[in-house]
């Protein structure tokens, strides 16, 4: 099992630019989530998909984020246009519910290496 | 008040000391609670989840939850250098929502 799979995992870009993450969940867990990550705010949760539907999108910051998940296998943030307070890791982590749980449960979080996102 | 509070630290205990860190949360329904070690410049990994009141042991990790005290902790005995990392308190709300503290950076002095 390859894990969680991001790319780029580093990404410098100039203001206005338009900047694209992708994320390769693991196969068979249904859950995804996009979370950035600064030394100001800390870890924070953008959206998450059930079944490659958007549940909670909450976290996204402004109408330059957006986030898709086409299949089970392949999802992307996009940030269009970039900005300079933009710059963070940005992680993608997947899950499968609890065996038992009550519905829309889920538990470990497996996270991806991240993109580490520079906006100059 | 924020969600899900931690003393960011840095918490500093020598080899072989048990290490103890504390986390507190606002949602009195929350449900899971999560611990994740992050190394620097690596990706959290989770090292503990607890549901029920009381303590949960792994190896050199244990875990308690007070519900009624809205607290959660995690004391690591026998730490080791490669213990220090930030870890990463996380609880599942009632509202289906998981929120993450800021951490508490442990440094573990041989």
């Amino acid at each position: 099992d390859a894990g969680v799979i991001q790319s780029p995992r580093h990404e410098v870009t100039e203001m206005g630019q338009e900047v694209t993450l992708r994320c390769k969940p693991i196969s068979g867990h249904d859950y995804l989530f996009w979370y950035r990550q600064t030394m100001m705010r800390g870890l924070e949760l953008l959206i998450y998909f059930n079944n490659n539907v958007p549940i909670d999108d909450s976290g996204m910051p402004e109408d330059r984020f957006s986030a898709k998940m086409p299949n089970a296998s392949f999802s992307t943030l996009k940030i269009q246009p970039s900005e300079p307070r933009d710059s963070a890791v940005y992680f993608c982590a997947s899950s499968f519910p609890s065996l038992g749980a009550s519905g829309g449960d889920y538990n470990e979080q497996f996270f991806g290496p991240g993109t580490r996102l520079t906006v100059l | 008040q924020k969600e899900v509070e931690q003393n960011s630290g840095p918490l500093s205990v020598p080899e072989g000391a048990i290490a103890s860190l504390n986390c507190t949360y606002s949602d009195r329904g929350s449900q899971s609670f999560f611990w994740y070690r992050q190394y620097s410049g690596k990706s959290p990994e989770l090292i503990m989840f607890i549901y029920s009141n009381g303590d949960k042991e792994d190896g050199r990790f244990t875990a308690q939850l007070n519900k009624a005290s809205q607290y959660v902790s995690l004391l690591i005995r026998d730490s080791q250098p490669s213990d220090s990392a930030t870890y990463l308190c996380a609880v599942k709300t009632s509202y289906d929502k998981v929120i993450f503290g800021p951490g508490t950076s442990l440094s573990v002095i041989p």
